[in-house]
């Protein structure tokens, strides 16, 4: 079966940029999705089809997809981003999530 | 603007099945697919499965023998059902909008519902 592999933990200093990546086999051929969950709260879509932003996400979320990694980047990181992020593909018709990331803006 | 709610028993005797509901306000069911999400307590995100409205479906291989989906368009619901459950099927539970499939996201979540498995 298909699977994407991310870092359990990404440590980032305020106002610094974060890198969250996903790893999978031929990932860019594919799309992939990023989804930010917040404790307690339901998972929301911060980036679509690799490196697309629905309305209503900050500009400082961008994502990027090449080769076996897409990467999820957040430029100047506020301390409300510290939040766990999943990584999400397609696998013929099944969906794929990623382990997911803790992000720890410190 | 689409909202979707769980709905459910929220304990589960091992062995028993799993039944939950997933009532669409604000569209038609008939405009997405439609899909259950769990996450255990403390883990990441595991896709169950999706339908569309006409009824076709797809599910997670590993869940596969144990996961019915079904939708009601007259009621503007979804359900979900998994069987033979065991304590490792404690979790939140999500139904979730998908817009697509081989390409598409989640884009309305429900709040999710705990679901624990005990005796």
């Amino acid at each position: 079966s298909y699977e994407l592999t991310q870092p359990p933990s990404v440590s980032v200093s305020p106002g610094q940029t974060a890198s969250i990546t996903c790893s999978g086999d031929r990932l860019g051929d594919k799309y992939a999705y990023w989804y930010q969950q917040k404790p307690g709260q339901s998972p929301v879509l911060v980036i679509y089809e690799d490196d697309k932003r629905p309305s209503g996400i900050p500009e400082r979320f961008s994502g990027s997809n090449s080769g076996t990694t897409a990467t999820l980047t957040i430029s100047g990181t506020q301390a409300m981003d510290e939040a766990d992020y999943y990584c999400q593909a397609w696998d013929s018709s099944t969906v794929v999530f990623g382990g997911g990331t803790k992000l720890t803006v410190l | 603007q689409v909202q979707v709610q769980e709905s459910g028993p929220g304990l589960v005797k091992p062995s028993e099945t799993l039944s939950l509901i997933c009532s669409v306000s604000g569209g038609s069911i008939s405009s997405f697919y439609w899909s259950w999400i769990r996450q255990p307590p403390g883990k990441g995100l595991e896709w169950i499965g999706y339908i569309y409205y006409s009824g076709s479906t797809n599910y997670n291989p590993s869940l596969k023998s144990r996961v019915t989906i079904a939708v009601d368009t007259s009621k503007n619901q979804f359900s979900l059902k998994l069987s033979s459950v065991t304590a490792a099927d404690t979790a939140v539970y999500y139904c979730a909008s998908l817009t697509g499939t081989t390409r598409g996201y989640f884009d309305y979540w429900g709040q999710g519902t705990l679901v624990t498995v005990s005796s």
